[in-house]
């Protein structure tokens, strides 16, 4: 099956630590996305990367850090400099670039953060 | 940038009854695409207008793109409970790299 995998579906986070959610996808998109999202609340852009060993903060990337050192994976710390965590995390991928394909996001299904 | 405002935020109907929300940008959209989100769920593609006055339909959805191509329509004809959830507008901004969500419509249906 082709698509977005996230782990873990929930995550419980205590003072003071760093956590770290994975996302892992299969459909060979150069692009893929980090997006929080609050109760009741639209998509907020945290990472995204454009290529493999490339990335650039989004909105709201403090107290966040990604790495992209493969195609296929783009895992998103949240450190414990972010003070707020509790949140819906969203990852996606699309093609990098119009005129390559379908030019749309595909997401995970998503990992719900707490903090204990 | 190009952020997209969404109209209204949320939404209650009456099983049965139709359904629109609006979405709306200052500038000019070289596309514009819409997701849903059921509840606890991710978003999912529905669909992409990329021409002007474009209109698309999708069993008892109408999707519309502006003739100046600032805003887009989503019309839900004779809501069922299988439409409960969050839609969202959204395109891809000019340099062609992010994705720029609109803030949502939440629809509920009453049964």
């Amino acid at each position: 099956d082709g698509g977005i995998t996230q782990s873990p579906k929930y995550l419980f986070r205590k003072e003071g630590q760093n956590v770290t959610l994975s996302c892992e996808q299969n459909l060979n998109h150069d692009a893929m996305y980090w997006y929080r999202q609050d109760p009741g609340q639209g998509l907020r852009l945290i990472y995204y990367s454009q290529i493999v060993n490339d990335f650039q903060k989004g909105d709201i990337a403090e107290g966040y850090s990604v790495s992209r050192e493969k195609k296929e994976s783009f895992p998103l710390t949240v450190t414990s400099a972010q003070k707020n965590p509790t949140a819906f995390y969203l990852c996606a991928s699309s093609i990098a670039r119009p005129g390559q394909g379908k030019n749309i996001q595909y997401f995970g299904a998503g990992t719900r953060l707490s903090v204990l | 940038g190009q952020q997209v405002m969404q109209i209204p935020q949320y939404q209650h109907v009456q099983e049965g009854e139709d359904f629109t929300t609006y979405c709306n940008s200052s500038t000019t959209l070289s596309n514009i695409q819409w997701y849903k989100q059921r509840p606890g769920g991710h978003p999912v593609f529905l669909i992409q207008l990329v021409k002007s006055g474009e209109v698309k339909k999708q069993k008892r959805l109408t999707f519309q793109f502006g003739e100046a191509k600032k805003n887009s329509s989503l019309h839900i004809t004779a809501t069922q409970t299988t439409d409960v959830g969050t839609y969202f507008c959204a395109h891809r901004d000019n340099y062609g790299q992010n994705f720029v969500f609109g803030p949502g419509t939440r629809l509920s249906v009453l049964p």
